[in-house]
């Protein structure tokens, strides 16, 4: 295991809502990127949080949105929620250097919109 | 924007047999990682590539980056049950001097090994 821990694990919305996914990171990281992986394809990268500021966003509209709070654990918003956000929504951790640094995977939270 | 592309889509194999999975890029890589997911959950970091000509290894597993740095490739020898998974394959997109790189993945190769 990595130390990333995501809630919930599955979760059921209609479409319009909203929804709030949560991710606490590894001990010592304050970095958390956070990625969408639709059934049958790899994750893509959604934005980053790097000392609570957005450090980077993908190609997602800006119903998505994202808080990181003091102690690095993060959050995922998503308002007026549509079929296509039905995904696996995955954080990853890591402690920000120059070069590469590994990033630590949670288990990911499944929606399904309705 | 880089493309990465994983060849195959999926591979069954017979415990025992060795086996290449394959993932190019439409852009130089500076950075390559292998990631190894089981169905629905999160991802297990297993290797980077940095440098053309690299090649790593741990336990039964190889990966290797070209020398032009658009190409690499994941070997498992011997395959094992415990190797059952989806392989993804990711590279540095963008770093903006903070925080850390943002990954673009391949969509994946599942592999089922059969006892």
């Amino acid at each position: 295991e990595t130390g990333v821990t995501q809630s919930p694990t599955h979760l059921i919305k209609t479409r319009g809502q909203q929804v709030t996914l949560r991710c606490s990171s590894q001990s010592g990281h304050n970095t958390v990127s956070w990625y969408q992986q639709a059934l049958g394809q790899g994750p893509q990268f959604i934005f980053q949080y790097y000392r609570e500021e957005e450090n980077g966003r993908g190609n997602f509209p800006p119903r998505f949105s994202g808080l990181q709070f003091p102690n690095y654990s993060s959050e995922l918003n998503v308002n007026a929620l549509e079929l296509d956000d039905s995904a696996l929504y995955l954080c990853a951790s890591s402690l920000a250097n120059r070069g590469f640094n590994e990033q630590f995977f949670g288990p990911g939270t499944r929606l399904t919109v309705l | 924007s880089q493309e990465l592309e994983q060849s195959p889509q999926s591979l069954i194999v017979q415990e025992g047999k060795n086996l290449t999975i394959n993932c190019t890029s439409s852009k130089t890589l500076y950075g390559l990682y292998w990631y190894k997911q089981k169905y629905g959950e999160g991802l297990i970091f297993l290797m980077m590539l940095q440098k053309g000509g690299e090649e790593k290894s741990h336990e039964k597993i190889t990966a290797k980056l070209d020398e032009k740095k658009q190409q690499s490739s994941l070997h498992i020898t011997a395959s094992q049950p415990s190797h059952a998974g989806i392989y993804l394959c990711g590279a540095d997109n963008s770093y903006s001097g903070a925080g850390s790189y943002q990954l673009t993945f391949g969509k994946g190769t599942k592999l089922s090994v059969i006892p």
